[in-house]
């Protein structure tokens, strides 16, 4: 069966700390797809980035990266340089690619709650 | 903001009372997912529709019901309501049917259901 796993809670750093979130996954499948939403106070969920079970390459954008590992199966996320504004709810998903028009339903972890302090 | 739209925005209600949440994808987008956010269980995803069709179904309760329409705006249906409905409602949208090509789920801003 799918699960995604976000063993932190919650994490709190100050201003211009690196953090990073950990995300491990199970799934009996090769091909799936691994994603991070971020869900500010407000509410919101933000897309962050989609990676393939085939694409093993580290992701940087801007002070965000991620670092994925199937040896380990994680698919971890650093934020460099933390601000205020990365506060906010980070979730990790899983998805595994539609055969037969399957569909693609997103299993999620369970959130680590990021607080950022100035 | 994501171009998914969600109405309304807030919703109270009470208990075996029935309410339907609406959803309009991106433009440009064909599926249509359901998920529904909660204390207890966490992000659980509940049904999938693409091109007007059910594609995917998950943990939806036999209350629930969702349709997709031919202009691919979407509607959850939600009866007989309990306290343990009250939740946040997710809408997401993507180009494609699955998490492959063009798999990308953008959310809306969700529907808080409470129920009293």
């Amino acid at each position: 069966a799918q699960k995604v796993t976000q063993a932190q809670t919650e994490i709190s750093v100050v201003e211009k700390e690196d953090v990073t979130l950990d995300c491990v996954y199970e799934t009996r499948d090769t091909t799936y797809y691994l994603f991070w939403y971020k869900q500010p106070p407000s509410g919101e969920l933000v897309f962050l980035i989609r990676r393939n079970s085939f694409d093993e390459q580290n992701e940087i954008s801007g002070r965000y990266s991620w670092n994925f590992q199937k040896s380990t199966s994680s698919f971890n996320f650093t934020i460099t340089a933390s601000q205020v504004v990365d506060s906010a709810v980070y979730f990790c998903a899983l998805s595994e690619v539609p055969i037969y028009n399957q569909g693609g339903k997103l299993i999620f972890g369970q959130g680590t709650e990021l607080s950022v302090k100035p | 903001d994501s171009g998914v739209t969600q109405t309304p925005k807030h919703l109270i209600t009470a208990t075996g009372q029935r309410v339907t949440l609406r959803c309009s994808p991106r433009s440009g987008d064909l599926s249509v997912y359901w998920y529904q956010q909660s204390l207890d269980q966490g992000l659980q995803f509940l049904i999938q529709y693409y091109n007007g069709e059910e594609r995917a179904k998950g943990n939806i309760l036999e209350r629930f019901s969702a349709q997709q329409f031919p202009d691919l705006h979407s509607e959850l249906n939600l009866s007989s309501l309990e306290l343990g409905d009250s939740a946040l409602y997710f809408c997401a949208s993507s180009v494609g049917q699955g998490a492959g090509l063009l798999g990308e789920q953008y959310f809306g801003p969700g529907t808080r259901l409470t129920v009293t």
